[in-house]
C-alpha cells in the first residue's frame, strides 16, 4: 500500500538559511509524488510535482525536490529561506491516478 | 475568482443537528472531493467523485453523506454532527487522466466546530 512520511512536523529556520523538508514514500509501483504548502486560512496549492521525468524538480517560489528512487525520497529544498515561506507543508504519493494520499504535514518557521 | 469555493467559510453547531458544506467549481473538471484536515493527521479523504453519477467512500466515510448536484457541485453533509467531527474541511477537484499525475485543486476550506 502506498503511503508518505514526513520526517518532523515543525522545523525552524532563520532567514535567509536553507530550507529543508523532508519526506518518504511507499508505493509499490512507480508514483506521482507532490508538494503542496498552505498558507494561514487558505487551502492548499501545488508547489511542486514528480511525474517521472526529470528527477529534480523545480516548483514555484524558488523550491525544488529531487525524487530518489533508492532512497524512496522526495526531500523538498529551497536554498535561502524568506520570511513569506512560513506555512505549512505537504507531502503527496498519487494512488491509480485517482487518490492522493497526504503526510501529516511540516509547519515551517522562519526566524528574523 | 475563485476556481473552487466553498460555504460556508465558518460554522459553529450543536451535537446533533445536521449541517451541510457546500462546494463549487469553475475549473470544469469531473473529479471531486471532500477532505478533513486535523492537526498531525494531514488530509484523509472522506469521499470522492468521478462524475455526477459515481461517488465513493474514502477512508473516514462514516457519519458522512455526499451529493453530486452536477458536475460542478459537490456537497458534503453531517446527517448529526458530533463533536470529533470538528475540523476543517476542503473540497478540491482534478482534471480526468489515465495517468497517476492526479494534481489537486483546492477550496479554501471551512471551518466547522461542533459543540
Amino acid at each position: 500500500a502506498q503511503s508518505v512520511t514526513q520526517l518532523g512536523s515543525h522545523v525552524s529556520v532563520s532567514e535567509g538559511a536553507l530550507v529543508l523538508l523532508r519526506c518518504n514514500y511507499s508505493s509499490s509501483v512507480p508514483p506521482y509524488l507532490f508538494w503542496y504548502v498552505q498558507y494561514p486560512n487558505q487551502g492548499l496549492q501545488l508547489l511542486l510535482k514528480y511525474t517521472s521525468a526529470a528527477t529534480l524538480v523545480k516548483g514555484i517560489n524558488g523550491f525544488e525536490a529531487e525524487f530518489k528512487k533508492s532512497e524512496t525520497s522526495f526531500h523538498l529544498t529551497k536554498p535561502s529561506a524568506h520570511m513569506s515561506d512560513a506555512a505549512e507543508y505537504f507531502c503527496a504519493v498519487s494512488v491509480m491516478g485517482f487518490k492522493t494520499i497526504f503526510g501529516a504535514g511540516t509547519r515551517l518557521f522562519v526566524k528574523a | 475568482d475563485a476556481d473552487v469555493t466553498q460555504t460556508p467559510r465558518n460554522r459553529i453547531t450543536k451535537t446533533g443537528k445536521r449541517i451541510m458544506l457546500e462546494c463549487s467549481q469553475t475549473k470544469g473538471h469531473d473529479r471531486m472531493y471532500w477532505y478533513r484536515q486535523d492537526p498531525g493527521l494531514g488530509l484523509r479523504l472522506i469521499y470522492y467523485s468521478f462524475d455526477v453519477k459515481d461517488i465513493n467512500k474514502g477512508e473516514i466515510s462514516d457519519g458522512y453523506s455526499v451529493s453530486r448536484q452536477a458536475q460542478a457541485k459537490f456537497s458534503l453533509s453531517l446527517e448529526s454532527a458530533i463533536p470529533n467531527q470538528t475540523a476543517l474541511y476542503f473540497c478540491a477537484t482534478s482534471d480526468t487522466t489515465g495517468e497517476g499525475d492526479n494534481e489537486q485543486f483546492f477550496g479554501p476550506g471551512t471551518r466547522l466546530t461542533v459543540l
